[in-house]
């Protein structure tokens, strides 16, 4: 039981190149995040799911889209990357009503 | 707008004290509290929480307390041991987690433990 598995760990992409930051969970959760961690922001939402097929927008969603095909897994893409997106990408997963579980994140540098 | 603050970002405390963490929400309409803790390097794990029908909660050295008319959630942790010291974020949100208001965290509080 892997529970929030993020890949990769670390990427560093120049400025306008294009990449897919993969989430995948298997505890048969409905609802699946895309968090970004800045320092001293805390932890910011890009884009959210409430089930397969279904995304919506958070509080930082502008330079990103995200897609959700399966259940399992929640993808967030950036079309083309700048400086500003260098972050700690955090993925996450819940039933309704339950705490979020988190993976272990994806540090992206954009020089 | 941020609508949970943690405003301090960071506190120490000796082994074997109290640490006490303080989170203030903005949204009368939050319902649902929560607490993560963060290693580095690590993603965040969820610790404690409480709803807006309770004023406190406790789990082992954690408890949390809710002051819904102050709009303040404080975190306890006693005794504090040096494996305490992380980064603790504060989460808020409107009927628990139900997906359409997801959580909103404040920025953290980075609490070191001295041995």
């Amino acid at each position: 039981n892997a529970g929030v598995t993020q890949t990769p760990k670390f990427r560093v992409l120049k400025t306008g190149q294009s990449m897919t930051l993969l989430c995948a969970q298997d505890m048969n959760h409905e609802y699946m995040y895309w968090y970004r961690q800045d320092p001293g922001m805390g932890l910011r939402l890009i884009h959210y799911s409430v089930g397969e097929g279904t995304t919506a927008k958070g509080e930082v969603p502008d330079g990103y889209n995200v897609s959700r095909l399966k259940k399992q897994n929640f993808l967030l893409g950036l079309e083309s990357a700048a400086p500003s997106q260098t972050s700690v990408y955090f993925c996450a997963s819940s039933y309704p009503g339950s705490p979020l579980h988190f993976g272990n994140g994806t540090r992206l540098t954009v020089t | 707008d941020q609508q949970v603050k943690q405003n301090s970002p960071s506190l120490s405390v000796q082994e074997g004290r109290i640490s006490i963490l303080n989170c203030d929400y903005t949204n009368s309409m939050f319902d649902y509290f929560l607490w993560y803790k963060k290693y580095p390097a690590e993603g965040p794990t969820f610790l404690i929480s409480i709803s807006s029908i309770k004023d406190k909660n406790e789990d082992g050295r954690f408890t949390v307390f809710l002051n819904k008319s102050a709009k303040h959630l404080s975190l306890h942790i006693v005794p504090s041991q040096p494996g305490d010291s992380a980064v603790y974020f504060c989460a808020a949100s409107r009927f628990r987690n139900s997906g359409n208001t997801p959580l909103v965290f404040g920025k953290g509080t980075r609490l070191s433990v001295i041995a």
